[in-house]
């Protein structure tokens, strides 16, 4: 089974400066899906990002990228000039691209706080 | 444009009653899903469902029952409700298209579920 794992808890950032957050899979499959999704107060899942495994050029979402490094089964996502609005939770999360259902495996998330 | 709709939005239960989670889209997808959250982690996949008439166990089945009898319609049932049920429950949906390569999950707004 597939593990997706965000080692940091809660990241704090300073309006208009950048943050990095840390997500690794675990996964014996070659052909894959990768998203960000992020999850304000209001609670709605909204997806912010998504990279194809066989895609080697890395996502990017106006101000949110992603370093995807395949071998390393690294996926962070980087938010450049940070607003207020960007002040939520963020889950990773993985979906096969063979296995039946297109279900997703997520993260345990992190909170990123964003200081005016 | 409704999207997913999940009602009720909150709901308070006591132990050992039962209750029928409602969720409904509007994008014609094939593919539909119930997640559950808990305080402080990342969503976990309770039932999913690939087309009317048929259903998964996901990752945290037991004490939950699903049906699919319609493309729009995939309500999760909770019988002798435990507090080990108190939850945020997430309902999703996705289309899978001809050749494989799926959408991502749209999300319904969540239900907070105490079990008291």
């Amino acid at each position: 089974a597939q593990t997706v794992t965000q080692s940091q808890p809660e990241m704090s950032v300073q309006e208009a400066e950048t943050v990095t957050l840390s997500c690794t899979y675990d996964t014996s499959e070659s052909d894959y899906y990768l998203f960000w999704y992020k999850q304000p107060p209001s609670r709605q899942m909204i997806l912010v990002i998504r990279q194809e495994a066989y895609k080697q050029q890395n996502a990017t979402e106006n101000r949110f990228s992603v370093n995807f490094q395949k071998a390393a089964k690294s996926f962070s996502l980087k938010i450049s000039d940070s607003q207020l609005g960007d002040a939520a939770m963020y889950f990773c999360a993985y979906r096969s691209g063979k296995a039946a259902g297109n279900k997703l495996t997520f993260g345990g998330g992190t909170r990123v706080l964003v200081k005016p | 444009n409704a999207g997913v709709t999940q009602t009720p939005k909150f709901r308070i239960l006591k132990i050992g009653q039962s209750m029928t989670l409602q969720c409904t889209q509007d994008m014609n997808h094939n593919y539909m899903y119930w997640y559950r959250q808990d305080p402080g982690m990342g969503l976990k996949l309770i039932y999913y469902s690939v087309g009317a008439g048929i259903t998964d166990k996901g990752e945290v089945p037991n004490g939950y029952n699903v049906s699919r009898s319609t493309t729009e319609d995939f309500p999760l049932r909770l019988e002798l409700a435990a507090p080990s049920q108190t939850s945020v429950y997430f309902c999703a949906s996705s289309y899978d298209r001809v050749w494989g390569r799926g959408t991502e999950a749209f999300f319904g707004q969540g239900t907070r579920l105490t079990v008291v």
